[in-house]
Parts: C-alpha cells; structure tokens; sequence
C-alpha cells in the first residue's frame, strides 16, 4: 500500500538555523507530493508541492525535491525564523488510470524555533 | 473570504451521548473529506464525499456517519461516542477528487469522556 515516512520529532533549532525534515514514500504509479503546515491552533494549509519526478515545489523559503530514485521528498530551508515554528506533514497522491486519489499523511513533525 | 467552517471547536461530552459537528465551505468545492488526527498516527481519513449524495468510507469510518444534501455541508455524525474518538478533527475540500489541495477548516477537538 501508499505510505509516507516522516522523521521523528519534535526538532527544536535556533532561529536562521539550517532546517531539513526528511520524508520518504512507498507508492504504486508516480505520485504527487505534498508538504502541509500547521500552524498553532490552524487547520493545515499546503505549504509546496511536487508532481513529476525532479520537480521541486518551493514557497516561503521552503523547498522540496522529488527524487524517484530515493523515494524521498525531504523539506529544507536555508534560514528558519520563530514564525516557522509549526508541524510538518509530509503527504502523497499515487496517480491511476482513473486520476488522482485521496491523500495519504506521514505522521508530523513538529518543528520548534528558538529565538 | 473563502474558508471551511467547522463547529463546535471544542466539545467534551459523555459516551453514548449523539452528537454531530458541523462542517460548511463557502468555496463551491465539489469533494470534502473528514480526518481525524492522533499523536503519532498523523492524519487518517474517516469518510469523503465527490458531490452530493455521493459519500464513502475512508480509513477509519467505523464509528462514524456522514452526509452531504448540500454543495456546501458535510456534517460528521457520532452515533453513539465512545472514549477512542477522543481526537482532533479536520474538515477539508477541495475543487474535485483529484485537485489534492485541500483546505481545511480549523479543526474540533472532541472529549468523550
């Protein structure tokens, strides 16, 4: 079955630290891939995404590369400041015959920056 | 502004007692879906629904029921609750099935005590 592996958290780092949270996948077809942030108290919103094979999906400084050969979508940012302080949900939709498909979460990572 | 409503946010209630949280988008969005979230399993689906009148099971239905008779509502439904569906629940839509960028709505923790 589909499925996505998330690193455990929580990951505390210093503001303008270096940030990877790594995220790798097992799925049938080619899926898309997704990064979802929640926000304290906050539903979750889509942060970047990835449909094709070395496609990287970036937004707010954030990026993700989708590496087929490696299974692995893993999130990165140069410079994290205290606003980025959230959970990081790693997701995929497997691609079919018949379209996409319902998403499919990793566990989240909580990510906590210090001033 | 375009949004997921869910209510109540928060609810603490007894096993056995009905209830029902809502959930409203004003997007004209087509699929809406149900998660819940619990500490280290993630986000796991519950029910979905294509359109209207078209509603089907997820990953963790059993314990749940949902409608859609409007565009706009998806209502989730606890029978008869009990203390495992103590949870955070997500409504989320999106444009259609395969859009995959959902939005969601703020969530509804629940307490079944």
């Amino acid at each position: 079955g589909n499925s996505v592996t998330q690193m455990e958290g929580p990951v505390t780092l210093s503001e303008e630290a270096f940030l990877t949270i790594n995220c790798t996948y097992t799925a049938t077809g080619y899926p898309s891939l997704f990064w979802y942030v929640q926000y304290p108290g906050e539903g979750l919103q889509l942060l970047l995404k990835a449909t094709k094979a070395d496609d990287k999906g970036s937004n707010k400084g954030f990026e993700a590369t989708y590496r087929k050969e490696t299974t692995s979508f893993h999130l990165e940012k140069g410079s994290v400041q205290v606003s980025d302080s959230a959970v990081y949900f790693c997701a995929l939709s497997p691609r079919t015959n018949f379209g996409n498909e319902k998403l499919t979460f990793g566990t989240g990572t909580r990510l906590t920056i210090i001033p | 502004e375009a949004q997921v409503t869910q209510n109540p946010r928060y609810l603490i209630t007894v096993t056995g007692k009905k209830l029902t949280v809502t959930c409203s988008q004003n997007m004209n969005h087509e699929y809406m879906s149900w998660y819940r979230q619990d500490p280290g399993l993630g986000l796991r689906q519950i029910y979905y629904s294509m359109n209207v009148e078209v509603t089907d099971k997820g990953d963790v239905p059993e314990g749940y029921k949902v409608s859609r008779k409007e565009k706009r509502n998806f209502p989730l439904i606890l029978e008869s609750p009990s203390p495992n569906q103590t949870s955070l629940y997500f409504c989320a839509s999106s444009l259609w099935e395969g859009a995959n960028v959902l939005t969601f709505g703020a969530g509804s923790r629940l307490t079944v005590l």
